[in-house]
């Protein structure tokens, strides 16, 4: 089974700052990965995810997240934060068996600070 | 394509009450979740389809949780009786196994308050 943890429920940060939100995930086989972008009021949708090949996935609104395997971690970064960015970001896993759920985190509730 | 379609978007509902959700996943996904939000408790799996059929019923809390997917187009979770700590924020998503990109779709919630 696959559990992921989320080391910090909220970050505050500043208008044009960098970010990091921190991922790490326990599997005992090899495992695909999300982050999710939940806006208020609205549903999960997919920001960026790794299943193979380059380490460093990159959304299209200036995320990246590094898959980690020695450290199991899936660190999601953003070098300069905008006020559009406050959202809740949930980091998931799922088996590469493609019947396996996907295992949500519980989330990491950006504030942009002006 | 409209997006994975819920109603309602609100409910409320008194104790002791029936609550019927309803789910349209978006057209040619064979996979359907249905996944429950709280503050205390974060994002929970509740049950999951595949190809009309459950796969996965572990995270249904109780016996007063039901979901069906009588055809492709449609789910329904439903609720009977209704309890106060049923109050959540109740997501459906929807999936494709043919595109391997293992993204799941979310609808916008139906958010539940029960009395």
């Amino acid at each position: 089974a696959q559990s992921v943890t989320q080391l910090d429920s909220q970050v505050p940060v500043f208008e044009e700052a960098p970010v990091e939100l921190r991922c790490n995930y326990s599997s005992s086989v090899s495992v695909y990965l999300f982050w999710y972008v939940q806006y208020p009021n609205q549903g999960l949708q997919l920001l960026l995810k790794y299943l193979s090949g380059s380490t460093l996935v990159e959304s299209i609104n200036g995320f990246e997240a590094e898959f980690n395997k020695s450290q199991t971690s899936f660190h999601l970064r953003k070098p300069s934060v905008h006020i559009s960015d406050t959202a809740e970001y949930f980091c998931a896993v799922s088996s590469m068996n493609r019947d396996d759920k996907i295992i949500f985190g519980k989330g990491t509730r950006l504030h942009i600070l002006p | 394509d409209a997006g994975v379609i819920q109603s309602p978007r609100h409910e409320v509902t008194e104790m002791g009450q029936e609550v019927t959700l309803r789910c349209k996943p978006i057209s040619g996904h064979d996979y359907l979740f249905w996944y429950r939000q709280t503050m205390m408790r974060g994002l929970e799996l509740l049950i999951y389809f595949n190809n009309n059929v459950p796969i996965d019923d572990s995270g249904m809390p109780e016996d007063r949780f039901s979901a069906k997917m009588p055809n492709a187009s449609f789910s329904t979770l439903k609720i009977q009786p209704s309890e106060p700590r049923d109050s959540a924020v109740y997501f459906c998503a929807s999936s494709s196994n043919r595109d391997f990109s293992y993204e799941q779709y979310f609808g916008p919630g139906t958010r539940l308050t029960v009395t």
